[in-house]
């Protein structure tokens, strides 16, 4: 069974400081990886996702993340935190096939102070 | 602007009462999908519509009926609403299957049941 860890349920940081999101996941084939943004009183929003090819890729609002196979992780990253990126990221780890059964994991909440 | 637009966006329901929830999306996407999100305990499917007349249980579709109307539209219905159904009920669209392509969210209907 698919499964995604997000080990840190709240996290604060500095504006302008460098920020890094974990995501762990178990999936026994190649996975489908995605990261989420939801802001408060509002849905997700698609980060990135990746599937294949290159293992670092690129989001929109700056983000990126990389799969690391090895360490079954896909990291969320952005250099530099601006005060409207403070909301709740969520990873999720995706199936193909017909079913195409997506796991989120319980998300982390992002604070930016001044 | 293209998306999925659902209505309502709250709701106050008495025990043992009746709604639907109603879902529409313009980007001519295939899969159209009914999650609810609950604290600590991340999104989860409730039903999910993989094409155009064809509808299947997720992993909590205990209490709930859907159907999709067409390809644009997806509605969830609560025949007889119970206190455990308090949630915030989120609809999702893809090109396919969102566990390779991703979702696109509406913004959410915020449920309570008293």
């Amino acid at each position: 069974a698919q499964s995604v860890t997000q080990p840190d349920i709240h996290i604060t940081v500095s504006e302008g400081a460098s920020l890094e999101l974990r995501c762990n996941y178990s999936y026994g084939a190649t996975p489908y990886l995605f990261w989420y943004v939801q802001s408060p009183g509002q849905g997700l929003q698609l980060l990135l996702k990746y599937f294949s090819g290159d293992t670092l890729v690129q989001g929109i609002k700056g983000f990126e993340a990389e799969f690391k196979r090895s360490q079954s992780s896909f990291n969320l990253r952005k250099p530099s935190v601006h005060w409207s990126d403070a909301a709740e990221y969520f990873c999720a780890v995706g199936a193909g096939g017909g079913y195409q059964k997506v796991t989120f994991g319980i998300g982390t909440k992002l604070q930016v102070i001044p | 602007n293209a998306g999925v637009t659902q209505t309502p966006k709250f709701q106050v329901l008495k025990t043992g009462q009746s709604m639907t929830l109603q879902c529409a999306q313009d980007m001519n996407h295939n899969s159209m999908y009914w999650y609810r999100q609950d604290p600590g305990m991340g999104l989860r499917l409730i039903y999910y519509s993989a094409s155009e007349g064809t509808t299947d249980k997720g992993e909590v579709p205990n209490g709930y009926n859907v159907s999709r109307l067409n390809k644009r539209e997806f509605s969830l219905r609560l025949e007889s609403a119970a206190p455990s159904q308090t949630s915030v009920y989120f609809c999702a669209s893809s090109e396919e299957g969102g566990g390779s392509y991703g979702y696109t969210f509406g913004s959410g209907t915020r449920l309570t049941v008293v």
